[in-house]
């Protein structure tokens, strides 16, 4: 399997624009992750569906912040518009979560730049 | 709200000398731990699932321990080589409802050649 597959792995963009974040899980998992990484903040969560449902998007920042997942193979993460406190790197991850423990497998994340 | 604190921040040792990262956590009622590995630039690999039931759990050079009732989990690397540099993570799940995992800020370990 390739693993859960994040594009592009660098987006370097001026604030107010709109950028779109790609993720494609592992095949077969029914769950997946957005998260954001920053040095102030460590990880955090944003967003997780299973089977392609929302479950809780607490995490998500505010309004400018959505996520969709059309179909069991490939969710977006969109920032519209972007500032420069967005920068950091965005990681997807995916996992088989049935009865009992699983565990989270992440892609190699996106670094976004907003200037 | 469960804090996961990873002590210390930042670790050098030489080749061969064993490793010893912590990870301890407010809430003991968690669901499992994990942990992960961060190489610079890259995502998070999973190296150790410990079930809340279990005690540990050992793949190759790497057994990780778990005792809830002190809030901590303990990652012992083995004969460490240059390679096993990186930042080690290590994550809470604290209900098994929700899945959110809460994640320590690392312990960054550098292995002298």
């Amino acid at each position: 399997d390739a693993g859960v597959i994040q594009s592009p792995r660098h987006e370097v963009t001026e604030m107010g624009q709109e950028v779109t974040l790609r993720c494609k899980p592992i095949s077969g998992h029914n769950s997946l992750f957005w998260y954001r990484q920053t040095m102030m903040r460590g990880l955090e969560l944003l967003i997780y569906f299973n089977n392609n449902v929302p479950i809780d998007d607490s995490g998500m920042p505010e309004d400018r912040f959505s996520a969709k997942m059309p179909n069991a193979s490939f969710s977006t993460l969109k920032i519209q518009p972007s500032e420069p406190r967005d920068s950091a790197v965005y990681f997807c991850a995916s996992s088989l979560i049935l009865a009992g423990a699983y565990e989270q497998y992440f892609g190699p994340g996106t670094r976004l730049t907003v200037t | 709200k469960q804090e996961v604190t990873q002590i210390p921040a930042a670790l050098s040792v030489p080749e061969g000398e064993n490793l010893v990262l912590n990870c301890s956590f407010t809430d003991s009622a968690i669901y499992n731990l994990q942990w992960f590995r961060q190489d610079p630039g890259k995502g998070l690999t999973s190296l150790l699932l410990i079930q809340s039931s279990q005690r540990e759990q050992t793949s190759g050079r790497l057994n990780a321990s778990l005792d809830k009732s002190s809030g901590r989990s303990t990652l012992y690397i083995a004969a460490s080589q240059p390679g096993d540099s990186a930042t080690y993570l290590c994550a809470v799940d604290p209900s098994g409802n929700d899945y959110k995992l809460s994640f320590g800020a690392g312990t960054t370990v550098t292995v002298r050649a």
